[in-house]
């Protein structure tokens, strides 16, 4: 078990520019999360896949954000023409299916860091 | 919605003093509780959890109940370190799985 990883750890970029982040879960999980943290609050959940099925959006993920799974295993968070107020952590976290020990608990990355220019 | 609200910080404490910080929540069904730990430039570390009513999740000397009739679950420590000097956060996850967090804690320990 090599725990929840992302990458990259840090990412800066010019406004404008598009911007990709990977996640790789835990690999018997089949849930995903993505969460947005900014400084001083703590982590918004920004979208959910069980497998490879997207199953919820939040109102935080505008036309410019894109996330994939396409094989139910990464994931991956696309920002097209990023803009200052993009600047944050991204966090992902996964969980074990219901049937598996500790169904409702979060494992969570270390997190990307991006810095719009 | 659900929502999570958390003491607000600073907190600073001498080392080995008490620790309390505050959690309410409000949320439709029954969540689990979860505290989580931060520290600077690391990600979020799972602290303790409960799952259902009156349940007690305890680590590292911490603990915390889940209390249904006043939606809380209070985080307490009785006897703090320097080491313990992080951003602490309450958390709930719905039946759907994902999570709602409150705005953190941050909790500085002098020696």
């Amino acid at each position: 078990d090599t725990g929840v990883s992302q990458d990259p750890r840090h990412k800066i970029t010019k406004r404008g520019q598009n911007v990709t982040f990977r996640c790789d879960p835990i690999s018997e999980h089949n849930r995903l999360y993505w969460y947005r943290q900014t400084l001083g609050q703590g982590p918004e959940f920004l979208t959910y896949f069980q497998n490879e099925a997207q199953l919820e959006k939040s109102r935080l993920l505008s036309d410019r954000f894109s996330a994939e799974r396409p094989k139910g295993s990464f994931s991956t968070l696309e920002i097209q023409h990023t803009e200052q107020g993009d600047s944050a952590m991204y966090l992902c976290a996964s969980s074990p299916p219901p049937s598996g020990r500790n169904y409702n608990e979060q494992f969570f990355g270390p997190g990307t860091r991006l810095t719009v220019l | 919605g659900n929502s999570v609200t958390q003491m607000e910080g600073p907190v600073t404490l001498s080392e080995e003093a008490f620790l309390t910080i505050n959690c309410t929540y409000t949320a439709t069904g029954y969540p689990s509780l979860f505290w989580y730990v931060q520290y600077p430039g690391e990600g979020l570390q799972l602290l303790l959890k409960a799952t259902k009513a009156d349940d007690k999740g305890s680590n590292k000397g911490f603990e915390a109940t889940y209390r249904k009739e006043t939606t809380s679950f209070h985080l307490e420590k009785g006897s703090v370190q320097v080491s313990d000097s992080a951003v602490y956060f309450c958390a709930l996850t719905s039946n759907a799985g994902k999570s709602t967090f409150g705005d953190g804690t941050t909790l500085t320990v002098k020696p």
